[in-house]
């Protein structure tokens, strides 16, 4: 069975532009998180979806926002790109949105932003 | 707020040699605590997911534990191999009512052949 896959693998983008990135979960799989990962904050979680519907949010301005589809692949967006923004962003998968399920991640898409 | 630690940051050890990270937690009332393997620059694998209501598991030359009243967990690494280089990531779900992973910031092992 595939694994978690994310695309693009790397993105080069430049302040003020805005950027979409996508997530494939494993077949099966309908819970689908984002997390972003950078040296000094280390990894945060962004949103999670199950079903089409955002289920929790983090601690993470307007700019970032995201959506799932109903075969539950999933796409996040950011808008306004700032330098802070350059990160590795992860999404992971799970088969339900229950807090006992393992997750499952991605290789991750890293974004720099100039 | 859920806050996870990992201790050490980092930690270089000779081929062969048996291993332990750390891992602590503020908040008890966990789900779940899983352990991470991250190779530079790439995703996160999942070794290993430990649910509250368990106190070990093994897989391999892995055992992680989980003392949830204490909030802490380790992870055992057995006959550690240079393949075994890694940044080891603990995250639990839980706590305040969330159902996200929160993250400790990591122990980088180095296993020198």
């Amino acid at each position: 069975k595939a694994g978690v896959t994310q695309t693009p693998r790397y993105l080069i983008k430049t302040r003020g532009q805005q950027v979409t990135l996508s997530c494939s979960p494993i077949s099966g799989h309908r819970s689908v998180s984002w997390y972003q990962q950078t040296p000094g904050q280390g990894l945060q979680f962004l949103f999670e979806y199950f079903s089409e519907t955002q289920r929790n949010k983090g601690n993470f301005p307007g700019r970032f926002s995201g959506r799932q589809f109903s075969n539950s692949r999933s796409e996040m967006n950011v808008s306004t790109l700032e330098l802070g923004d350059s990160a590795l962003y992860l999404c992971a998968s799970s088969l339900g949105s229950g807090r006992r399920e393992t997750q499952y991640f991605g290789p991750g898409t890293r974004l720099l932003v100039l | 707020k859920q806050e996870v630690t990992q201790i050490p940051a980092a930690l270089s050890v000779p081929e062969g040699e048996n291993l332990v990270l750390n891992c602590s937690f503020t908040d008890s009332a966990i789900y779940n605590l899983q352990w991470f393997r991250q190779d530079p620059g790439k995703g996160l694998t999942s070794l290993l997911l430990i649910q509250s209501s368990q106190r070990e598991q093994t897989s391999g030359r892995l055992n992680a534990s989980l003392d949830k009243s204490s909030g802490r967990s380790t992870l055992y690494i057995a006959a550690s191999q240079p393949g075994d280089s890694a940044t080891y990531l603990c995250a639990v779900i839980g706590g305040a009512g969330a159902n996200n992973l929160f993250f400790g910031t990591g122990t980088r092992l180095t296993v020198i052949p």
